[in-house]
This record gives structure tokens, sequence and C-alpha cells, in this order.
């Protein structure tokens, strides 16, 4: 069974501190790793794709990607109200089947 | 604009009633796709289409139908055998369908039960 841990938070942070998202993956073949932002009633649109061990920088965002350890985290630096939803981790496993994550819920605190 | 169009944006079906989703993309993608999302959960794949004239069933295809007649545009078809269709209906599609690639999310469509 392929499966995508989250922790459904929810995660609460200040204006200005850093929000960290951490997901979990149980296929070791995984190649590929999206990080998805839904605000409430709304759909998910993508944040980041990361594909390499370490860390990609995009803005305030940073994926960080352990393969080794099966875990794929999201930082958000100097987090804004406006960044308060649920983020989604997605994982393909292979052929068309995107697993994803139940979401964590982060709420930012002005 | 190009993106992904879904309606209608609120869906209410009765008892025994069949209720079809649109779903239409102008991103020229080759794959298309629904999720059904309930509260607190994550996506679940109920159908995919590589190309025209082909679909696979996802995880829960069980009570859903869809057809792939032109590359724009893959209806769901909530049947009146889907027991518990209340949930929030998510169309997406991707460019090759290789199952590595972003997928864009069309708007949603919310369905209730009467």
């Amino acid at each position: 069974q392929k499966e995508v841990e989250q922790n459904s938070g929810p995660l609460s942070v200040p204006e200005g501190a850093i929000a960290s998202l951490n997901c979990t993956y149980s296929d070791r073949g995984s190649q590929s790793f999206f990080w998805y932002r839904q605000y409430s009633g709304k759909s998910p649109e993508l944040i980041m794709s990361i594909y390499s061990n370490g860390d990609k920088e995009d803005g305030r965002f940073t994926a960080q990607l352990n393969k080794a350890s099966q875990y794929v985290s999201l930082l958000i630096r100097d987090s804004q109200p406006s960044d308060s939803a649920t983020y989604l981790c997605a994982v393909p496993f292979g052929g068309f089947k995107t697993i994803f994550g139940a979401g964590t819920r982060l709420f930012v605190k002005a | 604009d190009g993106g992904i169009t879904q309606s209608p944006k609120y869906l209410f079906r009765k008892e025994g009633q069949n209720v079809t989703l649109s779903c239409e993309q102008n991103l020229n993608h080759d794959a298309m796709y629904w999720y059904r999302q309930d509260p607190g959960q994550g996506l679940r794949l109920i159908y995919y289409s590589q190309i025209v004239n082909d679909f696979q069933k996802g995880d829960i295809a069980e009570g859903y139908s869809v057809s792939r007649e032109k590359k724009e545009s893959f209806p769901l078809t909530v049947t009146s055998a889907q027991k518990n269709p209340t949930a929030f209906y998510l169309c997406a599609s991707s460019p090759l369908g290789g199952g590595q690639e972003t997928q864009y999310f069309g708007p949603g469509t919310r369905l209730l039960v009467l």
C-alpha cells in the first residue's frame, strides 16, 4: 500500500516566523515530489516541486528532500496571514497514480 | 486565458438521480484526472485519461463513469450506484500524463445530496 503521511495539524505560527511542514512517503522508488497549497473551499495550486536530494528555494519557500529517509519538507519563511491554508504533499507512484497526503492546516497569527 | 473550467460550482443530487460534472481544459494537455476530496482527507483518484477515447479506473471508480470524446473535455457522471456522493470533486490535467508532472486543477464542483 503506497502511502503519504502528513501531520494534520493545525500548525499555528506567529507572523514572521518559519513554518515547517513535513511529509513522509512509503515508496523508496519515488522520484518526484510536489507541494500544493489549498485555501478553504478552493482547489489546490502548486507551490513547489522537487526531484533531487537537498534543498530547493523559491522566494519564501524552501523544499527539502531526503530520499534515504523518505522525507520531504516545506519551509515557509517570514510567514504571513495569507499563508494560512492546507498544504498537501503529493507523490507520484509510477504510471499515472499520484498519492496526496491528507494535508497539514497552517494558521499564521497576525 | 488558458486553464481548466469546471461546472457547475455547486450541484444538488436527488436520490436515484445521475448527475454529470463538466470539466474542460484549453491547455492542450493530454492527460486528465478526476479526484474526490472529503473533509480532512487527501484527494482520491476516481478516473484518469491519457488520450482521447481511453480512460482508466482509479482507486474509487465504483459508482462513477467518464468519457473522453475530445481532448479538451472529460466529464464525470455520478450514478445512482454511488451511495455517498457528497464531496468536493476536482478535475486536473497534465501535459503528457507521465505521472511525474505537475497537475493543474480546476476550481472544483461541490456535490450535495438533497
